[in-house]
C-alpha cells in the first residue's frame, strides 16, 4: 500500500485564488512528520511547510498553510492568493521517527500535483 | 554559493559505463541521501548516511553503490549504467533532529541519460 497518496495529478487554477493540494498518509508510526515540498519546472526541491504529529494547531508559513487532519490521516496543503510562480509540481512527503532515530530514514514523497496557475 | 552542490548537473552516458554523481554540502549535516526521481513519479530513497562510518541502503539500492568520503561529501556509483536509470537524481542534507522537523534540503539535481 502506499503510504502517501496524492489524488491530484494535475489542477488548472485562476490567478488570486486558493488552492487546495490534497494529501493522504498511512503509518502506524505514533510519530511521524509530514512535508511539502515544490519543484518548478528547473527542477530543484523547494522546502515549504512541516507538521508534526503531535502539533495540536496547523502549520503557517506565509500564504502556505497545512489542513492538519489527524483521524483522517489527511494532511492538505493550502495556497492563499495563488500566483503565477506558483505553478510547479507540488510533493506531500512523510519521515517515521520511529524508524530515524538509528534505524531507517528517509523521506517518503507521493507522486506529485502539476499544479498550473493561469492568469 | 549553493549549500548543496552536485556535480555533474547533466550528463548523458551509455550503457555499461560506470558513473559517479557528486555531492557537497556546506550545511554541517550529520545526514545524508541520495534519492531518484523518474517522470511522474516522487523521489525514492536509494541510500542514505547518518556518518561518515554509517551507510545505509534505501527502497531502491540494486544497482547503486555510495561513499561517504567525509562529513561533507557523499557519492553516487553506477558500476555498470543500464537505460532504466536514466532519471533526475538528487542528493539531500539533514541535521539531527529532536522531533522530526528538521525539513531535508535538496540540491538542483543531476539530470542523466543512459543510451
Amino acid at each position: 500500500a502506499q503510504k502517501i497518496t496524492q489524488t491530484q495529478p494535475g489542477m488548472f487554477v485562476q490567478e488570486k485564488e486558493a488552492v487546495t493540494l490534497d494529501c493522504t498518509y498511512d503509518t502506524s508510526d505514533p510519530s511521524y512528520g509530514l512535508f511539502w515540498y515544490k519543484q518548478p519546472s528547473s527542477g530543484e526541491m523547494i522546502f515549504l511547510i512541516y507538521q508534526g504529529s503531535y502539533d495540536q494547531q496547523n502549520a503557517t508559513e506565509g500564504r502556505y498553510s497545512l489542513n492538519f487532519q489527524k483521524a483522517r490521516k489527511s494532511a492538505n496543503l493550502v495556497i492563499s492568493a495563488s500566483q503565477l510562480g506558483d505553478s510547479a509540481m507540488y510533493f506531500c512527503a512523510m519521515r517515521e521517527n520511529s524508524n530515524s532515530g538509528g534505524g531507517a530514514d528517509g523521506l517518503t514523497f507521493g507522486k506529485g500535483t502539476h499544479l498550473i496557475i493561469q492568469p | 554559493d549553493a549549500d548543496v552542490t552536485q556535480t555533474p548537473r547533466n550528463r548523458i552516458t551509455k550503457t555499461g559505463k560506470r558513473i559517479m554523481l557528486e555531492c557537497s554540502q556546506t550545511k554541517g549535516h550529520d545526514r545524508m541521501y541520495w534519492y531518484r526521481q523518474d517522470p511522474g513519479l516522487g523521489l525514492q530513497l536509494i541510500y542514505y548516511s547518518f556518518d561518515v562510518k554509517d551507510i545505509n541502503k534505501g527502497e531502491i539500492s540494486d544497482g547503486y553503490s555510495v561513499s561517504r568520503q567525509a562529513q561533507a561529501k557523499f557519492s553516487l556509483s553506477l558500476e555498470s549504467a543500464i537505460p532504466n536509470q536514466t532519471a533526475l537524481y538528487f542528493c539531500a542534507t539533514s541535521d539531527l533532529f529532536p522531533g522530526g522537523g528538521q525539513p531535508q534540503h535538496f540540491g538542483d539535481g543531476t539530470r542523466l541519460s543512459i543510451l
